[in-house]
């Protein structure tokens, strides 16, 4: 069975830091594209990050400030995100691409990251 | 970047009748390579993680009931839920893969009415 755990979020103050990791089981994790898509309170999904065959991929809004990375070894993706703002306030998802394809067959549940003063 | 833009914001049906969600995009979906249209629907409980319902328009995932259907081509989609049943209350993105960044439409709430 396919599970993908996400930890790290919390509060920070704008300017911070936070690091998110995804922790992942039930399939062949070097495999597999990964992406991070985020969700801000009671708005729409909005596909920020992806990790491919080495290859690294942003949304303008969070390009150089935020970093991706897959320690392959761990089972493990990662979102570290700085210079952090009010607007990316936000539930974050770590996602599992579909082979070959940017879209995703299993989320996990979620991770609140609250940036405020 | 490509927008995809979702019709209605919402809508209320009745327990047993059709529910339709309409999704277009700003540029064609249509894959050359294997004539197939990059678009998902996903649906999206309160307080859960959306769920893969769709892929290439109209590929319907496993375990996904067959009351769930995708139609469209091009620049123009729908998903129907032809007989409404109250576990279907929830949001419903479409989202392309057809070139990045991948983008998703603004959701579609459905309610019961």
């Amino acid at each position: 069975e396919v599970q993908l755990l996400e930890s790290g979020g919390g509060l920070v103050q704008p300017g911070g830091s936070l690091r998110l990791s995804c922790a992942a089981s039930g399939f062949t994790f070097t495999n597999y594209g990964m992406s991070w898509v985020r969700q801000a309170p009671g708005k729409g999904l909005e596909w920020i990050s992806a990790i491919n065959s080495g290859r690294l991929y942003y949304a303008d809004s969070v390009k150089g400030r935020f970093t991706i990375s897959r320690d392959n070894s761990k089972d493990t993706l990662y979102l570290q995100m700085d210079s952090l703002r009010a607007e990316d306030t936000a539930v974050y998802y770590c996602a599992k691409e579909v082979m070959g394809y940017g879209y995703f067959d299993y989320w996990g549940q979620g991770t609140l990251a609250t940036v405020s003063s | 970047d490509i927008v995809m833009t979702q019709s209605p914001d919402s809508l209320a049906v009745s327990l047993g009748e059709r529910a339709t969600i309409n999704c277009k995009s700003s540029q064609s979906l249509l894959f050359s390579s294997n004539n197939r249209n990059s678009l998902v629907w996903y649906q999206q409980k309160p307080g859960q993680p959306p769920r893969l319902l769709i892929s290439w328009a109209s590929t319907r995932e496993s375990g996904v009931p067959d009351r769930f259907s995708g139609s469209g081509s091009g620049t123009d989609f729908s998903l129907t839920i032809s007989s409404l049943q109250a576990e279907d209350v929830a949001v419903y993105y479409c989202q392309q893969y057809y070139t990045s960044p991948t983008t998703f439409g603004q959701g579609t709430k459905v309610e019961i009415k």
